[in-house]
């Protein structure tokens, strides 16, 4: 594998599921994001991990939790979600050292919720 | 809130043309850009980052210019292709760690 990866690729889940979404980056960068991208609006950063420690969380909503084990992997855990948390749910990675370095982005996951 | 607009929303080209997206941003102290390719359904491709030191950057058929002081940059793709349809995405950095991201040009070069 190279470059970043995410799994599932595509996923239905009712309101009461819990799930989880998961990232990894073979790339040896020490700074992963995930970003929400809905329909019609610009993609939004939801978290962000450097060196393993949460850095940013953008107002987000409890339902979504995420973890960080190690610099290579990078965990969305679901529950409880609502009909417009329906989106593609985007994983990046960089160097660490802020925004300064490229980010490099998975293929994303497609999530439904009925 | 620093917006990023990117003009057209939407653009149809015959192959071969050359063409120009356009990304304006509301503040200049932008500390990198960067332009991003992504297909339908899938994730973003980086394309070009361009340092607020830089005025320009080329990758192959690729150019995108920077202009901090009027807050634009342009994306000009050469002899394009059917090849090139997908939605082309502009992205500022300031501080932090947040990417601002513009909606996009979607982008069809027909055959």
């Amino acid at each position: 594998e190279t470059g970043v990866t995410q799994t599932p690729r595509h996923l239905v889940m009712g309101m009461t599921n819990k799930k989880s979404l998961k990232c990894e980056q073979h790339l040896g960068h020490n700074a992963m994001y995930w970003y929400k991208q809905s329909a019609k609006k610009p993609l939004e950063l939801m978290f962000v991990y450097s060196l393993e420690e949460r850095v940013e969380n953008n107002s987000v909503p409890s339902r979504f939790s995420p973890e960080c084990p190690n610099s290579s992997h990078l965990f969305l855990h679901l529950h409880t979600l609502q009909p417009e948390d329906s989106a593609l749910y985007l994983c990046a990675s960089s160097q660490a050292g802020q925004g300064r370095y490229e980010q490099y982005f998975g293929p994303g996951t497609r999530l439904t919720v009925t | 809130k620093q917006e990023v607009t990117q003009i057209p929303a939407a653009l149809s080209v015959p192959e071969g043309e050359n063409l120009v997206l356009n990304c304006s941003f509301t503040d200049s102290a932008i500390y990198n850009l960067q332009w991003f390719r992504q297909d339908p359904g899938k994730g973003l491709t980086s394309l070009l980052l361009i340092q607020s030191s830089q005025r320009e950057q080329t990758s192959g058929r690729l150019n995108a210019s920077l202009d901090k002081s009027s807050g634009r940059s342009t994306l000009y793709i050469a002899a394009s292709q059917p090849g090139d349809s997908a939605t082309y995405l502009c992205a500022v950095f300031y501080s932090g760690y947040a990417l601002n991201f513009g909606k996009g040009t979607s982008l069809l070069v027909t055959p």
